[in-house]
């Protein structure tokens, strides 16, 4: 799997976008670009994911470049719930998901 | 009910007794997975199985052993736990793409 960089930590005013980025510059063709959180000390919960084309569901959209070498994850209107830990990943589905150490988001009032 | 349901939530057991920590699911996926959590630390991979006739090592899975008893279950056991096993266990599953992991509660696991 594609190694991918995020920043440590970020913080985010409640009812704005956060918009957490995400480095993959040596990913593949057959690979997508997940992103799933991890409120504390929960189950990570899956968010989305897409390949090439932008992609959004009721949780968050995910913007890839065109020449996928890094993405974005936007939570239109971050609520207090929002806060956890962001993993993005780069994985083809042939193999294992391997987890870093992602974004820790704190979404303050 | 849950579609990965973990048990226990909480176990603390003494220093070289064997425990099991179970797993089900609901999704009717072929796959699932075990993976340990430390304070401060991403998730680590302890086994996988892709189906009830398949199991596979991961990262860290000196010390753990695991049994896929149906499509549905998938239990991991420490033969002789020891302090550096204390940790965050969680169990997941997911269709034959890899696509959207459903992740259990998880199991704080303390032994001392």
């Amino acid at each position: 799997d594609a190694k991918t960089t995020q920043p440590t930590s970020m913080d985010c005013a409640e009812g704005r976008a956060a918009n957490l980025p995400c480095n993959h510059s040596t990913i593949s063709g057959n690979e997508y670009v997940y992103w799933y959180r991890q409120i504390h000390s929960q189950g990570p919960q899956y968010i989305i994911h897409g390949l090439k084309n932008n992609e959004t569901n009721e949780m968050a959209s995910l913007i890839i470049t065109e020449d996928r070498k890094s993405s974005t994850l936007i939570l239109p209107h971050a609520t207090l719930r929002d806060t956890a830990v962001y993993y993005c990943i780069a994985n083809s589905g042939y193999s294992t998901l391997t987890f870093g150490k992602g974004t820790m988001l704190l979404v303050s009032p | 009910d849950a579609d990965v349901t973990q048990t226990p939530r909480n176990r603390i057991t003494k220093t070289g007794k064997r425990i099991m920590l179970e797993c089900s699911q609901t999704k009717g996926h072929d796959r699932m997975y075990w993976y340990r959590q430390d304070p401060g630390l991403g998730l680590r991979l302890i086994y996988y199985s892709f189906d009830v006739k398949d199991i596979n090592k991961g990262e860290i899975s000196d010390g753990y052993s695991v049994s896929r008893q149906a499509q549905a279950k998938f239990s991991l056991s420490l033969e002789s736990a020891i302090p550096n096993q204390t940790a965050l266990y969680f169990c997941a599953t997911s269709d034959d793409r890899g696509f959207g992991y459903t992740f259990g509660s998880g199991t704080r696991l303390t032994v001392v």
